[in-house]
């Protein structure tokens, strides 16, 4: 049962364009969602986070939007740079684990 | 801030050995610590969630006798693989919560940067 699905499994941007990540998931008892880039071998390294209660948060290059009732979430970065190609995992949280996404290769193009 | 380490970071054991893996919040300190597990090219999976002074809780289809867990204090948790056998091969990656950050992105997992074990 795969409640959090990235249905895209890559995405690629030119330079100084915007990148949307996608992200849907199915359990409404989700509390928080949040978004992870990840390079090979490597942990995943936390960029932005929403909370259930809200439906934007903005942190520099980054936005979240959250729609509720489509259980649906994106992740839009703006500028694109080179330096931000990796893959990038949404994960929802309930009872304070995290359910993750399959993941979105990320390539910007110079 | 918010540095989670792991060590050692790669691996190789025999078949029926154990190793052990530290997971440390270099910055902060984290009542609860996680263990995940990534195949490749596949998501990560959640193993266990370790709290502090406490037995951890595994997630169901994860082996408590071989995938032993402890978190003796507030900046470390152990994972470790007894009588590792080939298809324990994986990468494992632990994070912590920062249950104090507050601020715009509160209570968040913070990964370290993964284990990649081989068993031969």
């Amino acid at each position: 049962d795969q409640q959090v699905k990235q249905n895209s499994p890559s995405l690629s941007v030119q330079e100084g364009r915007i990148s949307i990540l996608n992200c849907d998931y199915t359990n409404s008892m989700f509390d928080y969602f949040l978004w992870y880039k990840k390079y090979p071998a490597e942990g995943p390294t936390f960029l932005i986070s929403i909370s259930s209660i809200k439906d934007k948060n903005e942190d520099g290059r980054f936005t979240v939007f959250l729609n509720k009732s489509a259980k649906h979430l994106s992740l839009h970065i703006v500028p694109s740079q080179p330096g931000d190609s990796a893959v990038y995992f949404c994960a929802a949280r309930r009872y304070g684990k995290l359910t993750f996404g399959q993941g979105t290769i990320l390539t910007v193009h110079p | 801030g918010a540095v989670v380490s792991q060590h050692p970071s790669r691996v190789i054991c025999k078949s029926g050995t154990s190793v052990k893996i530290e997971c440390r919040s270099l910055d902060f300190q984290a009542t609860t610590m996680f263990w995940y597990r990534q195949f490749p090219k596949q998501s990560l999976m959640l193993m266990a969630t370790s709290n502090e002074g406490s037995k951890a809780t595994y997630e169901q289809g994860v082996e408590k006798d071989k995938f032993l867990i402890n978190h003796a204090s507030l900046t470390l948790s152990t994972l470790t693989v007894t009588s590792a056998h080939p298809e324990d091969s994986s990468f494992y990656i632990c994070s912590a919560r920062d249950g104090a950050r507050g601020g715009r992105f509160p209570d968040t997992q913070y990964f370290g940067p993964g284990t990649r074990l081989t068993v031969l």
